[in-house]
């Protein structure tokens, strides 16, 4: 169980598109989710914090307006980077809690997105 | 302010076990030691996670200090599929955020 898709795998755009990635939890509700992004041969940063049914809340630095964060249901949020660009090339992950208790997060498998 | 010190990068045999230690110092009374890993060009894998007792599970053994400043995990059989960027975490109990570090990069060899 504790199963994160996302969707999808990898994306190439075309710089000034916007590109929406799917994050699902297949057999658990999550109550909070959150995105990262890795850049290559660095760690994962934190860049928001979402909440079903509510607004995300943003790390430091990174643009509420052009990362949209949609937490719609308990088992779906979405990523729309908006106006890409290449320095937005990057490995975005998601990853989801049950809040139920202390549990640990469960992460997707990523979404590579590279901007040409 | 990294709140974990590893060590860059590790190798081990495969077979042999492999122990990964964590530093910890500051750590508060209510922050618990999870363990991560990352396997090249995909998401983070939970391994294990802790207080103060040792904990096993199917994956590892977290071994804690009396002191809870420091930590190692040991994976028992290291196989070439444990090749991965593993990470040391403490976090608060009610705080969901996850704070990744450098980790320490885990190369297992025939």
């Amino acid at each position: 169980g504790a199963v994160v898709s996302q969707h999808p795998s990898w994306v190439i755009c075309k710089s000034g598109t916007s590109v929406k990635i799917e994050c699902r939890s297949l057999d658990f509700q999550a109550t909070t989710m959150f995105w990262y992004r890795q850049f290559p041969k660095q760690s994962l940063m934190l860049m928001a914090t979402s909440n079903e049914g509510s607004k995300a809340t943003y790390e430091q630095g990174v643009e509420k307006d052009k990362f949209l964060i949609n937490h719609a249901s308990l088992t779906l949020s979405t990523l729309t980077v908006t106006s890409a660009h290449p320095e937005d090339s990057s490995f975005y992950i998601c990853s989801a809690e049950t809040g139920l208790g202390h549990n640990e997060q469960f992460f997707g498998p990523g979404t590579r997105l590279t901007v040409l | 302010d990294a709140k974990t010190t590893q060590p860059t990068s590790m190798d081990c045999a495969e077979g042999r076990a492999a122990n990964l230690p964590c530093n910890h110092s500051t750590i508060s009374g209510n922050e618990y030691v999870y363990w991560y890993r990352q396997i090249h060009s995909q998401g983070p894998q939970y391994i294990i996670h802790g207080l103060k007792n040792n904990e096993t599970n199917e994956m590892a053994s977290l071994i804690i200090t009396e002191d809870r400043k420091s930590s190692t995990l040991i994976l028992p059989h290291a196989t070439l599929r444990d090749t991965a960027v593993y990470y040391c975490i403490v976090r608060v109990a009610n705080d969901y955020k996850l704070s990744f570090g450098a980790g320490t990069t885990v190369t297992v060899r025939a």
